[in-house]
């Protein structure tokens, strides 16, 4: 079975300042997604990037890139220029391509606070 | 496009009652995943419905059950509350499976208190 494990269950940043959140997983799989999805306190999850384990190059999504590593399993999401707005708890997830459905495995999730 | 509407947003059930959530994909998706949330456990998965047909289940006693229906809307059911079934219930709903589905996509949640 699948595994992510999220080590940071709280980090800080200050406002426009740049912030590393780390995810490492577990697989045996050579084939999956990765995700990092973003939950508010209005409690609505929202894929912030998505990466392909197929595809070398890390994902970029504004502000928002990732470094995947294959090899190590890690697959940490950088914040570039830190809003108030990014508050907010950030999970890393990951979906198996080779196993039939859309089942989702969850880390236990990192609180981010950003300071004005 | 509406999003993922799930229903209703606040329950709160004495235990040993049973409740039944309720989840309307977007509109074209035909995937309904179901998530709990809790602060101790995390998001564990419940089940998955595609095409009316459960394809995955997690971890979850029996008491946990779920349908879809021909529209896609799909329903979870708690039969026999416990006290540790109070939790956040997510939706999600996807267009396909597989390697063409790139994203899930969100409700805002049914958070359910069992007293």
């Amino acid at each position: 079975a699948q595994t992510v494990t999220q080590s940071q269950p709280e980090m800080s940043v200050q406002e426009a300042e740049t912030v590393t959140l780390s995810c490492t997983y577990d697989t045996s799989e050579s084939d999956y997604y990765l995700f990092w999805y973003k939950q508010p306190p209005s409690r609505q999850m929202i894929l912030v990037i998505r990466q392909e384990a197929y595809k070398q190059q890390n994902a970029t999504e504004n502000r928002f890139s990732v470094n995947f590593q294959k090899a190590a399993k890690s697959f940490s999401l950088k914040i570039s220029d830190s809003q108030l707005g990014d508050a907010a708890m950030y999970f890393c997830a990951y979906r198996s391509v080779e196993e039939y459905g859309n089942k989702l495995v969850f880390g236990a999730g990192t609180i981010l606070r950003v300071k004005s | 496009k509406a999003g993922v509407t799930q229903t209703p947003r606040y329950l709160i059930k004495t235990r040993g009652q049973q409740v039944t959530l309720s989840c309307s994909p977007i509109s074209g998706h035909r995937s309904v995943s179901w998530y709990q949330q809790t602060p101790g456990q995390g998001l564990q998965f419940l089940f998955e419905y595609f095409s009316e047909t459960q394809r995955n289940k997690g971890n979850f006693p029996g008491r946990f059950s779920g349908r879809q229906f021909s529209n896609s809307r799909s329903e979870m059911n708690v039969s026999t509350l416990e006290l540790g079934d109070s939790a956040l219930y997510l939706c999600a709903s996807s267009p396909a499976q597989g390697r063409l589905n790139t994203e899930a996509f969100f409700g805002q949640g049914t958070r359910l208190t069992v007293v």
